[in-house]
């Protein structure tokens, strides 16, 4: 049972570069996010999805890219990388809502930019 | 804005029951509370919600103040697994806003 699958697990960017974190699921759930949370800190929403072509922001959006062209995959794009986006990034997805009656998350990744 | 406040560590034996607490005392009327736990170098893991009444599941149950300002999460025998953070979260009932707080780091002792 997959779940929820997010790639990298480990990245080191610098500065200024740009990369895309994968996030897959395998339970058709229609709603799916992304979080980011820093040390001894909770999550914070940062982009989700109700569907397949929809997507909206959460609390810390900017400088965060989504989009949603299917139901399986919610790739979150970084375009400029900066030092305040060294984090821990979890994508989750649910049945309903985006916290939703119970949501699934993956193992999270792990991201320092120098 | 919808706050929760939870102790920062709590410790407990095993085998023993462990009741985390958590105040929301902004909560409005339709905020659901939410319960998730977080083990070292993982996701986010569902444990338990509720509205109003008290609530069980096969993890833990969820206690509900009657003015609902605060909630208790209730773990009946607690074990080595169970040792975690846990956070307790207002889900407004737009479903698309939520506040998690720092969390109980619970630690259970052999």
């Amino acid at each position: 049972n997959a779940g929820v699958t997010q790639t990298p697990k480990f990245q080191v960017l610098k500065t200024g570069q740009s990369m895309t974190l994968q996030c897959a699921q395998d339970m058709n759930h229609e709603y799916m996010s992304w979080y980011r949370q820093d040390p001894g800190m909770g999550l914070r929403l940062i982009h989700y999805s109700v569907g397949a072509g929809i997507t909206d922001q959460g609390e810390v959006p900017n400088g965060y890219n989504v989009s949603r062209s299917t139901t399986e995959d919610f790739p979150l794009r970084l375009l400029s990388a900066a030092p305040s986006q060294t984090s821990v990034y979890f994508c989750a997805s649910s049945y309903s809502g985006v916290l939703g009656t119970e949501a699934f998350f993956g193992q999270g990744t792990r991201l320092t930019v120098v | 804005d919808a706050k929760t406040t939870q102790p920062n560590s709590m410790e407990s034996n095993e085998e023993e029951p462990v009741h985390l607490p958590c105040n929301h005392s902004t909560i409005s009327g339709t905020d659901y509370i939410h319960w998730y736990r977080q083990l070292p170098s993982q996701g986010p893991e569902y444990v338990i919600h509720g509205l109003t009444s008290n609530v069980n599941n096969r993890m833990a149950s969820l206690a509900i103040a009657e003015d609902r300002k605060s909630s208790t999460l209730i773990l009946h025998r607690a074990t080595l697994r169970d040792a975690a953070v846990y956070y307790c979260i207002l889900r407004l009932n737009t479903g698309n806003q939520f506040y998690f707080g720092t969390g109980t780091s619970l630690t259970v002792i052999p």
